[in-house]
């Protein structure tokens, strides 16, 4: 079956612009997570929706990001003014509930940001 | 958190069994034992986790020290698609949601 799609797969912006990356989570997954990943080290934790709701935004950067799930289903990760800093890897995974001693999560092959 | 430790690298050659070693001395007595890989290019993939028992799975084997302060993942097998970076993460239970990854070791395979 399809599993976890994030589009684009790649995406080059200037310093300063405004950039949004999609995911689309495995039908039924009501829990779905944004991490980032820089060049030589693991995923980060950026966000955690649970249905609609971010349950945990803790790992946000700062107030120039910010992510939406509004039917709780698929969602948006939002830059504003990126910077070079911002540049990474953008994972994004869903499971079944947020749980994860009962279920695994299921990740996206990611979408490239280079900000030049 | 609790912190999890990983050697930075490991080689095995192909069809051997590959033990990778983690170390998580801070352990609590909820958190559980989560075992992700990542294939080069790839996003990370679920290998196997548990709390406290001996889990096996079609993928692996976990092995959990009785004092739960250490772990090993096994392969039993190795295969040339088993090259990745293998990450060790404990999730507690108040943010049993959450995946806390370290660098993990990234394993070679020879063929």
């Amino acid at each position: 079956g399809a599993g976890v799609s994030q589009t684009p797969s790649n995406k080059v912006t200037e310093k300063g612009k405004y950039v949004e990356l999609r995911c689309d989570p495995i039908s039924g997954h009501t829990a779905l997570y944004w991490y980032r990943q820089s060049l030589g080290q693991g995923p980060e934790f950026l966000i955690y929706f649970q249905g609609t709701g971010a349950a945990d935004d803790s790992g946000l950067p700062n107030d120039r990001f910010f992510a939406v799930r509004p039917e709780g289903s698929v969602s948006t990760l939002k830059i504003q003014r990126t910077e070079r800093g911002d540049s990474a890897v953008y994972l994004c995974a869903s499971s079944l509930t947020g749980i994860l001693q009962n279920t695994e999560a299921f990740f996206g092959q990611g979408t490239r940001l280079t900000v030049v | 958190d609790a912190k999890t430790t990983q050697p930075n690298s490991m080689e095995s050659n192909e069809e051997e069994p590959v033990h990778l070693p983690c170390n998580h001395s801070t352990i609590s007595g909820t958190d559980y034992i989560h075992w992700y890989r990542q294939l080069p290019s790839q996003g990370p993939e679920y290998v196997i986790h548990g709390l406290t028992s001996n889990v096996n799975n079609r993928m692996a084997s976990l092995a959990i020290a009785e004092d739960r302060k250490s772990s090993t993942l096994i392969l039993h097998r190795a295969t040339l698609r088993d090259a990745a970076v293998y990450y060790c993460i404990l999730s507690s239970g108040g943010s049993n949601y959450k995946l806390t990854f370290g660098k993990g070791t990234l394993l070679t395979v020879n063929p």
